[in-house]
């Protein structure tokens, strides 16, 4: 069965200090991973896709690594604005066009 | 492009209640897909659609129905709705890349639905 897990489950950091977000996952054949942002009160915005291990995105302060296990989203010097709940979810190939979620960290940056 | 809207934003219902929650694209997609969202339980795939006139379940589909006669909409009804419903709902959509049958095309979601059945 296709599983993603994220950890921590919640994350406080201080202004500029940079720390990362993992997101293991357990899946047949990995079709795409990917990483959205979620806002209170509003839908998953996304922010990257990755298609196989080695691979690496950025984004302003993010970047995201894939390995065959897992997935990390490293934030650099995070500023208030940062702050969010971070998906990960994965897409298997026996599962035709089905998302499989983690349960998401939320992050918290104090200025 | 307005991207993925949802409405109503906001709905209450009674037990028993049926209601439908629209989604709409503008942007061409041949998938669509319903997601609930409940605390601790993250975003999961209630049904999904790879074209107007093509369905399929999802991982919680009990309680609800869909249907695809557009590529633009894609609307998720309740027919009797229970407080087990109450929920956050979001639609998403992508491009299905003719990659055989696997859609590894990014999903972009809607603002979102919030439904609190009484």
């Amino acid at each position: 069965e296709d599983q993603v897990t994220q950890s921590p489950e919640a994350l406080r950091l201080q202004e500029g200090e940079s720390s990362s977000l993992n997101c293991s996952y357990t899946v047949s054949g990995l079709r795409g991973l990917f990483w959205y942002r979620q806002d209170p009160g509003k839908g998953p915005e996304f922010l990257f896709t990755l298609y196989s291990a080695g691979e690496e995105k950025e984004k302003e302060r993010l970047k995201a690594t894939l390995t065959k296990k897992e997935s990390f989203l490293h934030i650099t010097a995070p500023k208030p604005e940062d702050s969010a709940t971070y998906l990960c979810a994965v897409l298997g190939s026996s599962n035709t066009g089905k998302l499989i979620f983690g349960q998401g960290t939320t992050l918290q940056v104090k200025p | 492009n307005a991207g993925v809207t949802q409405t109503p934003k906001f709905q209450v219902l009674k037990t028993g209640q049926s209601m439908t929650l629209q989604c709409a694209q503008d942007m061409n997609h041949e998938y669509m897909s319903w997601y609930r969202q409940d605390p601790g339980m993250g975003l999961r795939l209630i049904h999904y659609s790879v074209g107007a006139g093509i369905t399929d379940q999802g991982e919680v589909p009990n309680g609800y129905n869909v249907s695809r006669s557009t590529t633009e909409d894609f609307p998720l009804r309740l027919l009797s709705a229970a407080p087990s419903q109450t929920s956050v709902y979001f639609c998403a959509s992508s491009y299905s890349r003719k990659a055989g049958p696997f859609n590894t095309d990014t999903q972009y979601f809607g603002p979102g639905t919030r439904l609190t059945v009484l």
